[in-house]
């Protein structure tokens, strides 16, 4: 099983369309969640640390079940510029801030 | 956006030959990773390093060793470069360890022919 797993995608949205994400883990000792954007041919980028309280950015929502050890992104009005690749991160338990990516759920939003 | 620099950003070389890739911040954060990231596959990591002269093994070590003798230079060296090593390597930086994000450079393509 792999340590974070994520549905590949793709989703295919028109413009306005609500989408969610969801991410699974299987350290339940981790402590740290993040949400990736990864854009085609460029470096990851942070979207979003992911809080155990939930939070909000805008229009993105990240969830945390730590019982379920499952992570949510939640995609309102989405946009043309949200069409990427969302990676999932969880941080491995001890040791050196070791992340472990999810291989990313493909979102492709069309007019 | 974070100060990281790759070089080179793209490469092409033959099966058996060094290649060194260059990682540079100007962030002075203590913390630096090198990963690849393949088709299929989330970045996988294959050598960190938490301070200068301080380096360790990832997931996907074997046939790469790493040097870091300043704080803002983290070199990923491919001792004799195969095929299967044909990626896009991606080097980040941390400011704190446990549960600090990391900021990622540009990326280097290559390819091992």
């Amino acid at each position: 099983r792999k340590e974070v797993e994520q549905d590949p995608g793709p989703f295919n949205v028109p413009e306005g369309a609500t989408v969610a994400f969801n991410c699974t883990y299987s350290n339940s000792a981790s402590q740290s969640f993040f949400w990736y954007r990864q854009d085609c041919r460029k470096e990851p980028k942070l979207l979003m640390s992911v809080y155990s309280s939930g939070n909000e950015d805008g229009r993105f929502t990240a969830q945390l079940n730590r019982a379920s050890q499952y992570i949510s992104l939640l995609i309102r009005d989405s946009k043309l510029s949200d069409s990427a690749t969302y990676l999932c991160v969880v941080n491995k338990s001890g040791g050196y801030n070791k992340l472990i990516f999810g291989a990313g759920t493909r979102l492709a939003v069309h007019p | 956006d974070a100060g990281i620099t790759q070089s080179p950003r793209h490469k092409v070389t033959e099966t058996g030959t060094p290649v060194t890739l260059r990682c540079h911040q100007t962030e002075n954060h203590r913390y630096m990773y090198w990963y690849r990231q393949d088709p299929g596959h989330g970045l996988r990591l294959i050598h960190y390093s938490y301070g200068v002269k301080d380096t360790d093994k990832g997931e996907v070590s074997d046939g790469y060793s790493v040097s870091r003798s300043k704080t803002e230079d983290f070199l990923l060296t491919l001792e004799s470069a195969t095929s299967s090593q044909t990626s896009v390597y991606f080097c980040a930086i941390s400011e704190r360890t446990v549960g600090a994000e990391q900021y990622f450079g540009p990326g280097t393509r290559l390819t091992v022919t």
